[in-house]
């Protein structure tokens, strides 16, 4: 089976302009998560999503927003974007109790 | 809610010494326990996973981790270090509510060196 993809890979961005990362999960996988990594904050959850409903989700503020489709494709937004913001996004989808995580989107917000 | 808590931010061993990764838990239902393994530039790769069988679990490339739920720990350990195990661990814990919760709660994660 494939693994994860994410799109892009790299992405620079400035202050105030809004960005949309993609996830692939593997096939036959309906949950997508998606978490951000920073090396203050660590590895923080931001949301899951099931059969295109979200399910979890973590404490960001709403400029951070994601949606699946129903091929469980998943796609984040980030608006308004802030410096701190500057992150390597990680998706993860999940079956059998695992969760297998793609390379991440490293953003920049210059 | 659940939490880890991973002690030293950075292990240094020898190649061939034992690797030895401390991780404690809190939970107020049993949980879900994993070990992350992260090369630079890349994402999180499974290493192996408690769900209430086995108490001892073995992993991929040698490793293997031991839950004990009266020490609320699952230290990872690996017999001899190779230098290819170079890399950033993370334990991670998840409320066992059956298949409806894959929200992951990480530790800050352990940054092992291995000196040839």
């Amino acid at each position: 089976k494939a693994g994860v993809t994410q799109t892009p890979r790299y992405l620079i961005k400035t202050r105030g302009q809004q960005v949309t990362l993609s996830c692939s999960p593997i096939s036959g996988h309906r949950s997508v998560s998606w978490y951000q990594q920073t090396p203050g904050q660590g590895l923080q959850f931001l949301f899951e999503y099931f059969s295109e409903t979200q399910r979890n989700k973590g404490n960001f503020p709403g400029r951070f927003s994601g949606r699946q489709f129903s091929n469980s494709r998943s796609e984040m937004n980030v608006s308004t974007l802030e410096l701190g913001d500057s992150a390597l996004y990680l998706c993860a989808s999940s079956g059998n109790y695992e969760q297998y995580f793609g390379p991440g989107t490293r953003l920049t917000v210059t | 809610a659940q939490s880890v808590t991973q002690l030293g931010s950075h292990v240094s061993v020898s190649e061939g010494a034992l690797v030895l990764l401390r991780c404690n838990y809190s939970s107020s239902v049993p949980p879900y326990l994993f070990w992350y393994v992260q090369y630079p530039n890349q994402g999180l790769q499974l290493l192996l996973k408690y769900t209430s069988a086995a108490t001892l679990v073995k992993g991929i490339n040698g490793f293997e981790a031991e839950f004990k739920k009266s020490e609320t720990s699952f230290h990872l350990t690996k017999p001899s270090a190779h230098m290819s195990d170079a890399a950033e661990y993370f334990c991670a814990v998840r409320k066992d509510s059956g298949g409806s919760n894959y929200k992951l709660t990480f530790g800050k994660g352990t940054l092992l060196t291995v000196n040839p």
